[in-house]
C-alpha cells in the first residue's frame, strides 16, 4: 500500500532550527512536496524534491533521500509565524499526491 | 492577480439537501482538484480533471459529483449519498508539466447539521 509517515506534532523555541521528517512509501515516485498549512487556511506550496540531496530556499531547506524513502524540511531561525503544520506529500507513478497527516508545529517565544 | 476562488468560506446545509461548492481559477492551469481535508488525516482526493469535459474519480468519489464545462472552473456538488459530508473543501490546480505543482484555493468549511 502507500503510506506517507510524519511526526503529528513538535515544539520548538523561537530563533531556533527545527527538523521535520518524513517516511515515505509509494507505487512509483515522481518527486516530493512540502506544504505549509496554517489553522483553517489552504495549504501553501514551500518545496519540491525528486533528485537526492538538499535544496534551500531561504529560512527551508528540503532534503531527499529516495533509495531511503526518506525527506526533511528544515525550518532555521524560527518565528512565531512559522507556526502551522507541515504537510509532506508524495507523488506515485500516475503523477497522484499522497498525502501525509501533516505535522503541527508549535513554536513557543 | 491570479489565482483560485472557492466559494463561500462557510457553508451550512441540513442533512438529505445536495450541495455545490464552486472552484475557479485564472492561472490558466490544465488540471483541476477537489480534496477533503478531516483532522488527523492527510488530504484525500475526491475528483480530478486533466481536461475540459473530463473528469476522473480519486480515492473518495462516492457520494460527490463534478463537472468541467469550461477550463477555469470545477465545481462539486456533494449528494445526499454522501454519509459523512461535514469537512473541509480544498480546490487545487495545476500545470501539467514536469512537476505538477499543486495550487491551492483558500477552501470550504461545510457543516451538514
Amino acid at each position: 500500500g502507500q503510506n506517507i509517515d510524519q511526526p503529528t506534532e513538535m515544539t520548538a523555541t523561537e530563533g531556533a532550527i527545527v527538523q521535520i521528517n518524513c517516511t515515505y512509501q509509494t507505487s512509483g515516485f515522481n518527486g516530493l512536496f512540502w506544504y505549509q498549512q496554517h489553522a483553517g487556511e489552504a495549504p501553501t506550496f514551500l518545496s519540491y524534491n525528486v533528485l537526492d540531496g538538499l535544496e534551500e530556499k531561504g529560512r527551508f531547506s528540503s532534503f531527499l533521500s529516495r533509495s531511503k524513502g526518506y525527506s526533511y524540511l528544515l525550518l532555521k531561525e524560527l518565528q512565531m509565524k512559522d507556526s502551522a503544520s507541515y504537510l509532506c506529500a508524495s507523488m506515485d507513478s500516475n503523477y497522484q499526491l499522497i498525502w501525509g497527516a501533516g505535522t503541527k508545529l508549535i513554536i513557543k517565544p | 492577480d491570479g489565482g483560485i476562488t472557492q466559494s463561500p468560506k462557510y457553508l451550512f446545509r441540513k442533512e438529505g439537501q445536495n450541495v455545490t461548492l464552486s472552484c475557479e481559477q485564472n492561472l490558466n492551469h490544465d488540471a483541476m482538484y477537489w480534496y477533503r481535508q478531516d483532522p488527523g488525516q492527510g488530504l484525500r482526493l475526491i475528483y480530478y480533471s486533466q481536461i475540459v469535459n473530463d473528469f476522473q474519480k480519486g480515492d473518495i468519489a462516492e457520494g460527490y459529483s463534478v463537472s468541467r464545462e469550461k477550463k477555469e472552473s470545477f465545481p462539486l456538488t456533494v449528494t445526499s449519498a454522501q454519509k459523512n459530508p461535514t469537512a473541509f473543501y480544498l480546490c487545487a490546480s495545476s500545470m501539467l508539466d514536469a512537476t505538477d505543482t499543486q495550487y491551492f484555493g483558500p477552501g470550504t468549511r461545510l457543516t451538514v447539521l
